[in-house]
């Protein structure tokens, strides 16, 4: 079992859209859960963190639940800037290094 | 905004050379580490780094790979003889002591021909 799969994507919806993004990781002793946003050939970097309670930044919604160890992401009114790949990101272990999902590439088309 | 920077941009080397990758974390960050992502793939864990020493590695980081921190600014990545499949783009990141966001470089664009 891959330690974090997403759905493989890609996804592609209309300006306005609301696209969720779904991941399940593998290892239940994983503390931090992530979002990163990685455009074509660039660094990943932070969307946002993702908590057990569930947390919004302001179009953007991630949930996690340790019980089925799955989290998700989701984009209400997608902006054509939505355009990128997401990465489910986990962190585990005293040296708190990333585990990454290969990501699902959204473009958001005008 | 204080940053990660990496050089070179994009590295072209023959199989079997030795290549340096360079960083400048975020000067006050304590923790470093490289990943690398080959073209299509995921990001992968490759190394870190603390206190001077490796600190934990993957199956990826086999003998022909080190690290060095050899001045107070500068991590290195070092491949000794390079293999086609280390073509892949790599990126160095760091932390400050604690838990907190993992700030990236651009990352070295590596290509082995």
């Amino acid at each position: 079992r891959k330690e974090v799969e997403q759905d493989p994507g890609p996804f592609n919806v209309p300006e306005g859209a609301t696209v969720a993004f779904n991941c399940t990781y593998s290892n239940s002793a994983s503390q931090s859960f992530f979002w990163y946003r990685q455009d074509c050939r660039k660094e990943p970097k932070l969307l946002m963190s993702v908590y057990s309670s569930g947390n919004e930044d302001g179009r953007f919604t991630a949930q996690l639940n340790r019980a089925s160890q799955y989290i998700s992401l989701l984009i209400r009114d997608s902006k054509l800037s939505d355009s990128a790949t997401y990465l489910c990101v986990v962190r585990g272990g005293s040296n708190y290094k990333l585990t990454f999902g290969k990501g699902t590439l959204l473009t958001v088309n005008p | 905004e204080p940053e990660v920077t990496q050089t070179p941009s994009h590295q072209v080397t023959q199989m079997g050379q030795e290549v340096i990758l360079r960083c400048v974390p975020i000067s006050n960050h304590l923790y470093f580490y490289w990943y690398r992502q080959i073209l299509g793939q995921k990001v992968e864990f490759l190394v870190s780094f603390y206190n001077n020493e490796i600190s934990e590695k993957s199956e990826i980081f086999d003998d022909q790979f080190s690290v060095e921190r050899p001045d107070g600014s500068n991590f290195t990545l070092k491949i000794r003889s390079t293999k086609l499949e280390d073509s892949a783009m790599y990126f160095c990141a760091s932390i400050d002591g604690g838990p907190g966001e993992q700030y990236f470089g651009p990352g070295t664009r590596l290509t082995v021909t």
